[in-house]
């Protein structure tokens, strides 16, 4: 079945670092992509999505790049903040006639700090 | 106003007791989600709801029953509750007719604690 992989963490950076979060996928057919991020205490929110090949998406400074070549959808950001510090899920949407399923990758935990 | 509320926020039980998750959402969406994130924070769905009909079920144990009175609402009923319960319940919600359908919308969470 479909299925997504992210790198481990956590992720500990100094503000104003550069941010890599690698994930890559399984799919059959062409899956939309997407990065969900989720503050302490929080519920999930949608951070940026991809629908195709070589779509860029982006948001507050995130983006990634949908790469079929190399099935991968990293999350990068130019310099973090201390209030980026959340656990972020790359995940993949899985769909058929009626429904659309989400699967998730393990999660990335990234603390920024001062 | 929130999108998707769920309640409670955190519930806490003894095992074998029987409980209930409530979940609203109002941004007129035609199908609804559970998901359950265990301690590693992994996301698992759990049920899956297309105007009011089962459209997703993954291999979750029959204790659990999802009931959608309506597509605003879906509820998740859990009997004879256990340790391994003990999670983080998402519900979600998305417009899947229409072509909106791959954005998922989630509510904040209900903590369950089985003791």
């Amino acid at each position: 079945g479909d299925s997504v992989t992210q790198m481990e963490g956590p992720v500990t950076l100094s503000e104003e670092a550069f941010l890599t979060i690698n994930c890559t996928y399984t799919a059959t057919g062409y899956p939309s992509l997407f990065w969900y991020v989720q503050y302490p205490g929080e519920g999930l929110q949608l951070l940026l999505k991809a629908t195709k090949a070589d779509d860029k998406g982006s948001n507050k400074g995130f983006e990634a790049t949908y790469r079929k070549e190399t099935t991968s959808f990293h999350l990068e950001k130019g310099s973090v903040q201390v209030s980026d510090s959340a656990v972020y899920f790359c995940a993949l949407s899985e769909r058929s006639p009626g429904y659309n399923k989400l699967i998730f990758g393990a999660g990335t935990r990234l603390a920024v700090h001062p | 106003d929130t999108a998707v509320s769920q309640t409670p926020k955190y519930l806490v039980t003894q095992m074998g007791n029987d409980k209930s998750i409530k979940c609203e959402q109002n941004l007129g969406h035609d199908t609804m989600y559970w998901y359950k994130q265990d301690s590693k924070k992994f996301l698992k769905i759990m049920f899956s709801y297309n105007n009011k009909e089962l459209i997703i079920n993954e291999t979750v144990p029959n204790r659990f029953s999802p009931k959608s009175p309506d597509k605003a609402h879906l509820n998740l009923h859990i009997n004879s509750l256990e340790l391994g319960d003990s999670a983080v319940y998402f519900c979600a919600s998305s417009q899947v007719s229409g072509g909106q359908g791959n954005i998922q919308y989630f509510g904040a969470g209900t903590r369950l604690s089985v003791l």
